[in-house]
């Protein structure tokens, strides 16, 4: 079956960066689309962007200049790469996969801390 | 962008109630619409896509409704293991953005 493997728990300093991976097994990676969401301490969902199976990406306007995703075909996985890191950063991560842009499989999500 | 707004924020029901979760774009997304749960701690799971289409083994008291601007999503007859919050999602155009969630309790 699909699976979505993330990389695990972050601890950063604010101005720093984190790349976080995701795994992907069990579907055609080729064409998939990977999302990446995030969602803050009793908050909730936030979309922040689509790494297409074309090798292009769409980021979330309120990320735009401080995030990239990248896509590694030889190991079927994806990277995330947040940088200026501030407080309000600190959240879970997720990646996500299925049908075109919907979300059927998620990865079991990756806390990111950032604090001084 | 298009907003997704949810309401209400959250409900108290009894178990066997319906209940109703209102869903409303801001321009019309056709039926792009997902709804997701989430129980706390754990990750979202996807219910109900293209705004009325059941995902495979989600039990058949949950249903979708609606296209264009307004959406619903039904729980027929609200079980304990329903507690959680629940999320729409617009999936026709990036930015795929979120509703604000509902959180549902019993």
């Amino acid at each position: 079956q699909v699976q979505l493997v993330q990389s695990g728990a972050e601890v950063k300093k604010p101005g720093a960066l984190v790349k976080v991976s995701c795994k992907a097994s069990g579907h055609t990676f080729t064409t998939s689309y990977i999302h990446w969401v995030r969602q803050a301490p009793g908050h909730g969902l936030e979309w922040m962007g689509v790494s297409n199976p074309t090798y292009t990406t769409a980021y979330a306007q309120s990320f735009q200049g401080r995030i990239t995703m990248t896509r590694d075909t030889s190991t079927s996985t994806v990277y995330m790469e947040l940088r200026s890191l501030r407080s309000e950063d600190t959240a879970v991560y997720y990646c996500s996969s299925g049908l075109g842009s919907i979300a059927v499989y998620w990865g079991q999500g990756t806390l990111v801390t950032v604090s001084s | 962008d298009i907003q997704m707004t949810q309401s209400p924020s959250s409900l108290s029901a009894s178990v066997g109630d319906r209940v109703s979760i209102t869903c409303r774009a801001s321009q019309d997304i056709s039926n792009y619409l997902a709804w997701f749960q989430q129980k706390p701690g754990k990750v979202p799971q996807l219910l109900i896509y293209a705004a009325s289409t059941l995902q495979s083994g989600v039990p058949s008291r949950f249903s979708g409704s609606g296209s264009g601007t307004d959406f619903t999503l039904t729980i027929s007859s609200l079980q304990p293991e329903d507690v959680a919050t629940y999320y729409c999602q617009k999936y026709d155009n990036a930015p795929l953005t979120f509703g604000g969630g509902t959180r549902v309790e019993i």
